[in-house]
C-alpha cells in the first residue's frame, strides 16, 4: 500500500520562473492537505483540498500561490514568479475523509531552492 | 488562532534513559493532538494521538499524556535507543484533525549511546 507520493523530491527555479508541486495521497484518501517548512522551523498550513474543492485556504499567501485538487491526478501546488523566501520543504499529507479520527499521513516532501 | 509552544528545542539524553518533551497550546477548542517523528530527508511521520477526551495514551515505549485544564501535553518516550534520534513535532487541531494541523517548531532528540 503506497504512502503519500510527492514529486519532484527536488526542485530548482530561478526567480520569476513558476514552480509545480505534485502530490498523490494515499489510495483511498480523498482529502488533501498542504503545508510548507522553513529550516529548523516546524510546518505550516497551507491549504486544505478534496476533490475539485479548496475547503480552507487560510494559510495560503493571496498572491502567486495556487492549489488544485482535480477529480483525475494528483494534486498541485503551484508557485508563480517565484522569490527566494519561496525556498522551503513542501510536505503534502493525506486522510481518508476529512472527518475527526482521521490521522494525516504525510509524503517525503518537495525540497524548492530559488536561485 | 491557535498557537503551539514545544519545549525543549534540543534534548540529549543518554541510550536507555527515558525523554520526554512538552508542549502547550492556546485555543481551548483544540480536541486533537498528534505526535510526529521526522527524521533527516523524511517526512513527518505519525507516531502516536491522543483527543480531548482522554487523559493519557500508550503505545509501547511512547506514550502522551494530556492536561486540558492547562492546556499542555506531553510525549514520553522511554529505554531510549538510538533509532529514536530524530527530530519530534508536536500538533494540535480544533477540527479533530480533519482541519490544518499547528505545529511545534519542533525537538531535536540525540540520544548518546
Amino acid at each position: 500500500n503506497a504512502g503519500v507520493m510527492q514529486n519532484p523530491r527536488h526542485l530548482v527555479r530561478r526567480r520569476g520562473q513558476e514552480a509545480r508541486l505534485r502530490c498523490s495521497p494515499m489510495k483511498g484518501h480523498s482529502h488533501v492537505y498542504w503545508y510548507r517548512q522553513l529550516p529548523e522551523e516546524g510546518l505550516k498550513f497551507m491549504v486544505y483540498l478534496q476533490k475539485e474543492n479548496i475547503i480552507d485556504e487560510s494559510g495560503m499567501p493571496k498572491e502567486r500561490f495556487s492549489a488544485e485538487f482535480p477529480k483525475e491526478g494528483p494534486s498541485i501546488l503551484r508557485i508563480q514568479q517565484v522569490v527566494r523566501g519561496d525556498s522551503a520543504a513542501y510536505f503534502c499529507a493525506s486522510s481518508p475523509l476529512g472527518r475527526s479520527n482521521q490521522p494525516q499521513h504525510f509524503g517525503d516532501g518537495t525540497r524548492l531552492s530559488i536561485l | 488562532g491557535e498557537n503551539v509552544e514545544q519545549h525543549p528545542s534540543t534534548l540529549s539524553v543518554q541510550e536507555g534513559d527515558s525523554a520526554v518533551i512538552k508542549c502547550t497550546y492556546s485555543d481551548s477548542a483544540s480536541n486533537y493532538f498528534p505526535w510526529y517523528k521526522q527524521e533527516l530527508g523524511k517526512g513527518p511521520q505519525l507516531i502516536i494521538d491522543i483527543r480531548s477526551n482522554v487523559g493519557e495514551k500508550k503505545d509501547q515505549r511512547i506514550a502522551v499524556t494530556l492536561n486540558k485544564t492547562a492546556k499542555h501535553f506531553s510525549l514520553h518516550i522511554t529505554e531510549t535507543q538510538p533509532e529514536d534520534s530524530a527530530v519530534y513535532f508536536c500538533a494540535a487541531s480544533i477540527g479533530g484533525g480533519a482541519d490544518g494541523l499547528t505545529f511545534g517548531k519542533g525537538t531535536h532528540l540525540i540520544i548518546q549511546p
